[in-house]
C-alpha cells in the first residue's frame, strides 16, 4: 500500500519567515496530493492541492511542489504568521483506488513571535 | 467553516457497546468518507460513500460499517467496541469521487 511520511516532526518559525514542510510518498502511481492544516480541536482544513501534470501551484501565501522523480512534496508559507500554527499534513489519493486518501503523521508548525 | 456537521462532538462508550456517529455532507456533495485520528497520528481511511452505496474500504474489520441517505447524510456504526477504537472520527464530504475533501470537526469517541 501507499507510504505518506514526512521528514520533521516539528518545525519552528519566526514570525515573518518563510516556512517549508516537506513530504515523501512511496508510491510513483499517485496522481492526486492534497495538504490540510489541523489545529487544536479541530478537523484537518484543506489548504491546496496539486495533481501529477504539475509541478508547482500556488495559492494565496501558499506554494506546493511536486518532485515526482524523487517523490517528494512541500508546502511552502510565505511570510509565516501566528495563525499558521498548527498541525500540517500531506495526503495522497493513489490510483490503486482514487477514492482512497492516505495521510502521513504530521508535521507540527511553531510560530514564534 | 467546511459545511460539514457531525454529532456527537463527544461520546464515551463502555468496551463491547455499539455506537452511531453521524455526519452532514456540504451541499451539493455526493461523497462521503469516513476517517479514524488517533492521538497524534494522521487520518486513516475507513470507507468512502458514493450515492448511497459503499465505494472504497481501508483496513478496518467489518465491525465498522455506515450508511449514506438519500440526502447524502451519513453514518459510520462501530458494533463491538474495542479501547483501541478511542479517537477521533472524521467525516470528509466532496464534490465527486476523487476530489478534494473537506472535513468536518469530528466526533471524539472514548472507548473504556
Amino acid at each position: 500500500g501507499e507510504s505518506v511520511g514526512l521528514h520533521l516532526p516539528t518545525l519552528s518559525v519566526q514570525e515573518g519567515d518563510n516556512s517549508i514542510i516537506n513530504c515523501a510518498y512511496s508510491n510513483s502511481a499517485s496522481d492526486y496530493f492534497i495538504w490540510y492544516k489541523q489545529e487544536s480541536g479541530k478537523g484537518p482544513q484543506f489548504i491546496i492541492d496539486i495533481r501529477s501534470n504539475m509541478d508547482k501551484r500556488q495559492g494565496q501565501r501558499v506554494t506546493v511542489l511536486l518532485n515526482k522523480t524523487v517523490k517528494h512534496l512541500s508546502l511552502q508559507i510565505a511570510a509565516t504568521q501566528p495563525g499558521d500554527s498548527a498541525v500540517y499534513f500531506c495526503a495522497e489519493n493513489g490510483r490503486d483506488n482514487f477514492n482512497k486518501f492516505y495521510f502521513g503523521s504530521g508535521t507540527k508548525l511553531n510560530v514564534k513571535p | 467553516e467546511t459545511g460539514v456537521t457531525q454529532s456527537p462532538t463527544h461520546l464515551i462508550k463502555t468496551r463491547g457497546q455499539q455506537v452511531t456517529l453521524r455526519c452532514s455532507s456540504q451541499s451539493g456533495h455526493n461523497t462521503v468518507s469516513w476517517y479514524q485520528q488517533a492521538l497524534g497520528q494522521g487520518p486513516q481511511f475507513i470507507f468512502q460513500y458514493y450515492r448511497e452505496e459503499e465505494n472504497g474500504r481501508g483496513n478496518f474489520p467489518p465491525r465498522f460499517s455506515g450508511l449514506q441517505f438519500p440526502n447524502y447524510s451519513s453514518e459510520l456504526n462501530v458494533n463491538a467496541l474495542e479501547l483501541d477504537d478511542s479517537a477521533l472520527y472524521l467525516c470528509a464530504s466532496s464534490l465527486d469521487r476523487g476530489t478534494e475533501q473537506y472535513f468536518g470537526p469530528g466526533t471524539r469517541l472514548t472507548v473504556t
